[in-house]
């Protein structure tokens, strides 16, 4: 099975603040990873497909890169509603695993 | 409007069986693989299971593989996981997912683009 770590795993920011999540592959996925929103008690929101390509009604903001291993999504200035907990996730292969997660708390 | 309904989730005991259900609504059912993601409390997300649109090939998480039955019924527009042997360590919310397919110069990715709101089940004596 595909291992996928970020970093980090808590980070602190503060309102427009620019921000960047990491995750990485045990081995290479080309492109295939998406990223993840999710906030308490909710189910998690589709935000970039394909490592750099933004789904549907997602903010401009919000941007991914990355291709082979290492995969990161930034933030390029925070918004209140942009707190929560994001996961990479890999659709390389079966089983389709998802990162730890990164919780994004305000500073 | 895309709506995924989950229901069927419980408390349970060890050892026991329960089936979850996933209503599907405004999208061609039968045309998208499905799948069933689950969250234990305080933890990351865990694919369990998935489904191929006509039903025919079926995937599962080497957790729950002989445990699990994932199926579907096209003509109901429902997605369903049966669940046996059910451990503490199944205590979770499941969701279920579609899986969104695109094809990005040349290669067909795969994502899951809408998911459910969510049952909660709980494996305890």
């Amino acid at each position: 099975d595909i291992q996928m770590t970020q970093s980090p795993s808590s980070l602190s920011a503060s309102v427009g603040d620019r921000v960047t999540i990491t995750c990485r592959a045990s081995q290479s996925i080309s492109s295939y990873l998406n990223w993840y929103q999710q906030k308490p008690g909710k189910a998690p929101k589709l935000l970039i497909y394909a490592a750099s390509s933004l789904q549907s009604g997602v903010p401009s903001r919000f941007s991914g890169s990355g291709s082979g291993t290492d995969f990161t999504l930034t933030i390029s200035s925070l918004q209140p509603e942009d707190f929560a907990t994001y996961y990479c996730q890999q659709s390389y292969s079966t089983p389709p695993g998802f990162g730890q997660g990164t919780k994004l708390e305000i500073k | 409007e895309v709506q995924l309904l989950e229901s069927g989730g419980g408390l349970v005991q060890p050892g026991g069986s329960l089936r979850l259900s996933c209503a599907a609504s405004g999208f061609t059912f039968s045309s998208y693989a499905m799948s069933w993601v689950r969250q234990a409390p305080g933890k990351g997300l865990e694919w369990v299971s998935a489904i191929s649109g006509s039903g025919g090939s079926t995937y599962y998480a080497d957790s729950v593989k002989g445990r699990f039955t994932i199926s579907r019924d096209n003509s109901k527009n429902t997605l369903y996981l049966q669940m046996n042997s059910l451990r503490a360590e199944d205590t979770a919310v499941y969701y279920c997912a579609k899986d969104g397919i695109v094809l990005v110069v040349y290669a067909w990715y795969n994502y899951f683009d809408y998911w459910g709101q969510g049952t909660l089940v709980t494996v305890s004596s």
